[in-house]
């Protein structure tokens, strides 16, 4: 099993510009969840999906979107990049509430 | 504002002694609990979870939770320089979402 994967693994994106991070899981689980990590902070969480078609908000969801077509892929679409976008991106998923984490995808916005 | 209040430290203890990592939680709805280790630019790891009450013990990791007092530990005996790492603590809120703390930086 490969996991939960996740790329590209880092990006720099000028302002204003827009990028899909790409997750993917083959564990079959069901919830999967975005995260942004920034320095020295804790993981807030951007949006969750409790199966394909389920899409729900989290804590900091302003300039994201999201989209669960499969079980196994959960893409995060960041529209209109702004500095402040600037972070550590982690994807999870879970069979219900112990989460897998993938390597992560360190965005820059300039 | 639902919260996980940890130390940020860091917390430093000699190879071999006890380390203590607590955290405090504001839903009095979270039902269970996690810690996760988080080496420096690496993805964060579960290493327990807890869910009732009282202690659990995993190898070298006990769990304590006092859900009267909103209050989750983690002890690391025996510490290792490999224990040397973020530890992130974690709640469930509101169904399956989850909200972590800031975490605490550990040095062994």
């Amino acid at each position: 099993n490969a996991g939960v994967t996740q790329t590209p693994k880092f990006r720099i994106l000028k302002i204003g510009q827009s990028m899909t991070l790409q997750c993917a899981q083959d564990m079959n689980h069901n919830y999967m969840y975005w995260y942004r990590q920034d320095p020295g902070m804790g993981l807030k969480l951007i949006y969750y999906s409790v199966g394909a078609g389920i899409t729900d908000k989290g804590e900091v969801p302003n300039g994201y979107n999201v989209s669960r077509s499969t079980t196994e892929d959960f893409p995060l679409r960041l529209e209109l990049a702004a500095p402040s976008q600037t972070s550590v991106y982690f994807c999870a998923s879970s069979p219900l509430y112990e989460q897998f984490f993938g390597p992560g995808t360190r965005l820059t916005v300039l | 504002q639902k919260e996980v209040e940890q130390n940020s430290g860091p917390l430093s203890v000699p190879e071999g002694a006890i380390a203590s990592l607590n955290c405090t939680y504001s839903d009095r709805g979270s039902q269970s609990f996690f810690w996760y280790r988080q080496y420096s630019g690496k993805s964060p790891e579960l290493i327990m979870f807890i869910y009732s009450n009282g202690d659990k013990e995993d190898g070298r990791f006990t769990a304590q939770l006092n859900k009267a007092s909103q209050y989750v530990s983690l002890l690391i005996r025996d510490s290792q320089p490999s224990d040397s790492a973020t530890y992130l603590c974690a709640a469930t809120t509101g169904g399956f979402k989850t909200i972590f703390g800031a975490g605490t930086r550990l040095f062994v």
